[in-house]
């Protein structure tokens, strides 16, 4: 089946600092999603990706989609306390699934003050 | 609501008991979907329904999981015989034409 891999599976920083996580795939997907998950809540939608090359920000916040389709990264600048939380990445529409997510592991995010 | 609501937000068993999750979506999605997240891990995709179209069963790990959405919108996810191996967070997620997904607080079950 579709695996993604992210990395690193945790990072400890200190406030004020850059953060870069990243995902790639096997598979091409369609689109690249990035979420949120704080504790005991549902992930939240950060930002989304629908074409190959694209780079797109939101805020502190700035993701891009791979050229190859089987890659994303995200980045997150001069980091504050409440970016603390888990961070996964999403490939959807491969293999003939427009609706079906595929998530990556996830990234442990701990901001020192 | 305002959101997808799940309940109950925690549920303890014992093993070989059967178990209902449910979720109520938001008003007018026509999507939706139940993940599962176990510690440390990603989201693993269960079942999918869009609308009045059979649903895409692909993700349940077994026939003990099942699940239902009653009249396109309220869903119950339903595991039969409980393993330890069950415990793991059920999230809810709707949408509405291949929109946003929203998830829900998702449903903490543990097995003992």
């Amino acid at each position: 089946g579709q695996q993604l891999n992210q990395s690193p599976q945790s990072m400890f920083i200190q406030e004020g600092e850059d953060v870069s996580m990243n995902c790639t795939s096997s598979s091409i997907f369609n689109t690249w999603l990035w979420y949120k998950q704080d504790p005991g809540e549902g992930p939240v939608l950060l930002i989304a990706l629908y074409k190959a090359g694209e780079l797109t920000s939101n805020g502190r916040l700035t993701a891009q989609f791979g050229i190859t389709r089987k890659d994303s990264f995200l980045n997150i600048s001069a980091s504050i306390p409440s970016d603390v939380g888990i961070y996964f990445c999403a490939g959807q529409g491969s293999g003939g699934s427009n609706y079906k997510l595929t998530f990556g592991k996830g990234t442990l995010l701990t901001v020192n003050p | 609501g305002a959101g997808v609501s799940q309940s109950p937000s925690n549920k303890v068993t014992e093993k070989g008991k059967d178990v209902e999750l449910r979720c109520d979506p938001i008003s007018g999605h026509t999507a939706l979907y139940w993940y599962r997240q176990s510690l440390g891990q990603g989201l693993e995709f269960l079942i999918y329904f869009q609308g009045n179209s059979a649903p895409d069963k692909s993700g349940l790990p077994s026939d003990r999981f099942s699940a239902e959405r009653t009249g396109g919108s309220v869903s119950t996810l339903t595991i039969q015989r409980t393993q330890q191996e069950d415990s793991a967070v059920y999230l809810c997620a709707s949408t509405h034409l291949g929109g946003k997904l929203f998830f829900g607080s998702g449903t903490q079950l543990s097995v003992l």
